[in-house]
Order: C-alpha cells, then structure tokens, then sequence
C-alpha cells in the first residue's frame, strides 16, 4: 500500500533552536500534504494544509511564522519549527494526499520534545 | 479549531465482548473515517464512508455514516487483545480539505 515517510521520527532540541520535520510520500504524487499537532492524551489538530507550489493555509491560531511550511515538490513537505519553546513540545504527523486516487495516507509521526 | 463530539472516551471490557462508539457533529461532513492510533505511530485508518446511509463492515469492524451526515458509529465485535488502543473518528467535508478529528476513545480490554 501506499506509505508516507516523516522523518524524524523523535526529536530533541534545546530551546530556541529550529527543527525541521520532513514528509515525504513515497509511491505516490501528493499536491496536498496536511500537518497535525497532537499533544498528549488528546485528538490531532489540523495545523496547517501544504499546497505544492504555493503557500500553505494555516488554521485558525497557528502562527505561520514560527511554523514554516514549504511544499516544493509533489512528494516532499517540510515543517520547520523556529525558535521552538518547551510548550511546542507535541507529536507532529504529516498525512499526503494521493492526488490520483483522492485517498489519505499518515506519517508515523514525530515525536518533538524542547528542553 | 473545531473537534467531533466522540464518545465514550474510555471502554473497559472483557475479551469477547462487543464494542460501541459513536461521534456527532454539528455541521455536516461528506465523508467520515474512522482510525485506531497506537502509541507514537500515525493514525491507521480503518473504515472510510463515503455515502450517507452507508454502512460498512471491514472484518469484525462495521461503521455507519449517518442519515443527516451529522454522525457516524464504530461497532467492533468479539473484541480481541490486539484491539486495545484509541480509536478516532475523523470528518472531511470535501476532497481537498483536512480532517477534523473526534476526541479519542481509550478501548482497555481485561481478558
């Protein structure tokens, strides 16, 4: 079946520092790639929706600025966390969208921890 | 952002015994999925439908999409050890849009 590759899968970083997380889809063309947040014992949060070629849509309360999205080919979207603070500690997961068959597909996550 | 209204949010039961949840909405969704997540792994999906009325069944799983598109159920039957786990639905309203994820339920089965 189709499968979609998030690497890293577990982060550590300091304070202040940036983290770039990557999702790739491997066996398919993904113009649509989503991010989600999940913090712990709770439900993923629609982050943001990466659009190749264009600029990502972010919901509502989500700084586009601290998370940088950039989508510059049909099988590779990266999330980039800047100046990360111990409260953007979270599990990140990435899912891509096969344009040809309109189906979803998820990362295995990235389990981010800021010291 | 928005989440699905999911319940139960915990089940404790014994091997063999049937499951149940459901979720509800306050808007409609065109489709609706239904995913069980294990710890620090994605979301794996499980049941998708696509019609309202639809019910599906996927081995001991079947899953229904309400008439009003406004809620959808999760039946798993003679439940088994490997099925412990949270079990989310999620809603989409058109093809190109992202999910919106029910809270969770925590399946905990005591053999």
């Amino acid at each position: 079946g189709a499968v979609v590759s998030q690497h890293p899968s577990r982060v550590i970083c300091k304070s202040g520092t940036s983290v770039k997380i990557e999702c790739r889809s491997l066996d398919f063309q993904a113009t649509t790639m989503f991010w989600y947040r999940q913090f712990p014992k709770q439900s993923l949060m629609l982050m943001a929706t990466s659009n190749e070629g264009s600029k990502a849509t972010y919901e509502q309360g989500v700084e586009k600025d601290k998370f940088l999205i950039n989508h510059a080919s049909l099988t590779l979207s990266t999330l980039t966390v800047t100046s990360a603070h111990p409260e953007d500690s979270s599990f990140y997961i990435c899912s891509a969208r096969d344009q040809i068959r309109g189906k979803l597909f998820f990362g295995s996550g990235t389990q981010l921890s800021v010291l | 952002g928005q989440q699905l209204n999911q319940s139960p949010q915990s089940m404790f039961i014994q091997e063999g015994e049937d499951v149940s949840m459901n979720c509800t909405s306050s808007s409609i969704f065109n489709t609706w999925l239904w995913y069980k997540q294990d710890p620090g792994e994605g979301p794996v999906l499980l049941i998708a439908l696509y019609k309202a009325g639809e019910l599906t069944s996927n081995g001991r799983l079947t899953a229904q999409f309400g008439i009003t598109r406004k809620d959808s159920f999760l039946n798993i039957s003679a439940s088994i050890p490997s099925d412990v786990g949270i079990y989310f639905c999620a809603g989409r309203r058109g093809g190109a849009d992202g999910l919106t994820f029910g809270k969770g339920t925590h399946l905990i089965i005591q053999p």
